[in-house]
């Protein structure tokens, strides 16, 4: 099971910030955040991540709360074509190296113009 | 350029007959997955292998194998055993350190006629 809550769709107007929250209430000191988006028939993009301290590219800007249970993804001037499904995602660990990562339902963004 | 490479994109199969859907990638990572996504849904992971010849069984392998015998090919057969192969395949690599981003193919579209 998918260990992140995310809302199952948001709507943002083209030109303002778009904020998208996650729940990882369960994660572990040492598991990642992770973002990533798709859009329809493609394959997932990756986006950011972090681990405790906020992070900035040139995609987005990703804040993680000081008790990791939550982080808001930020997309700081959506456009149309940022319309996509966004995943959160936290790495499971495993023994052996056998990490993976677990994807859920993730959170329809639609940019209306 | 660095990729993952998928092929076919699209593919038809009849009823009973195995297909083998192709990923190559060419960003010397170690590991590799394959994922399935059915329509409005997340994805989930069929076989992970973190390194050559060796692969490990993610949450829905029944129907389907793999072989590792490379480090750039991780093919995926699904087998007349996989009762509803109609799906988005999604190919993705990593390397294998932790704080590692793992980036995916294009995907390939398999629908069983």
């Amino acid at each position: 099971d998918a260990k992140t809550t995310q809302p199952t769709s948001m709507d943002c107007a083209e030109g303002r910030a778009a904020n998208l929250p996650c729940n990882h209430s369960t994660i572990s000191g040492n598991e990642y955040v992770y973002w990533y988006r798709q859009i329809h028939s493609q394959g997932p993009q990756y986006i950011i991540h972090g681990l405790k301290n906020n992070e900035t590219n040139e995609m987005a800007s990703l804040i993680i709360t000081e008790d990791r249970k939550s982080s808001t993804l930020i997309l700081p001037h959506a456009t149309l074509r940022d319309t996509a499904v966004y995943y959160c995602i936290v790495r499971v660990g495993g023994q052996g190296g056998s990490e993976k990562l677990v994807f859920g339902k993730g959170t329809k963004l639609t940019v209306n113009p | 350029d660095g990729g993952i490479t998928q092929s076919p994109k699209y593919l038809f199969r009849k009823e009973g007959q195995n297909v083998t859907l192709s990923c190559e990638q060419n960003l010397n990572h170690d590991a590799m997955y394959w994922y399935r996504q059915d329509p409005g849904q997340g994805l989930r992971l069929i076989y992970y292998s973190q390194i050559v010849n060796d692969f490990q069984k993610g949450d829905i392998a029944e129907g389907y194998s793999v072989s590792r015998e490379k480090k750039e090919s991780f093919p995926l057969t699904v087998t007349s055993a996989q009762k509803n192969p109609t799906a988005f395949y999604l190919c993705a690599s990593s390397t294998a350190w932790r704080g590692y981003t793992i980036y995916f193919g294009e995907g390939s579209w398999l629908t069983v006629v």
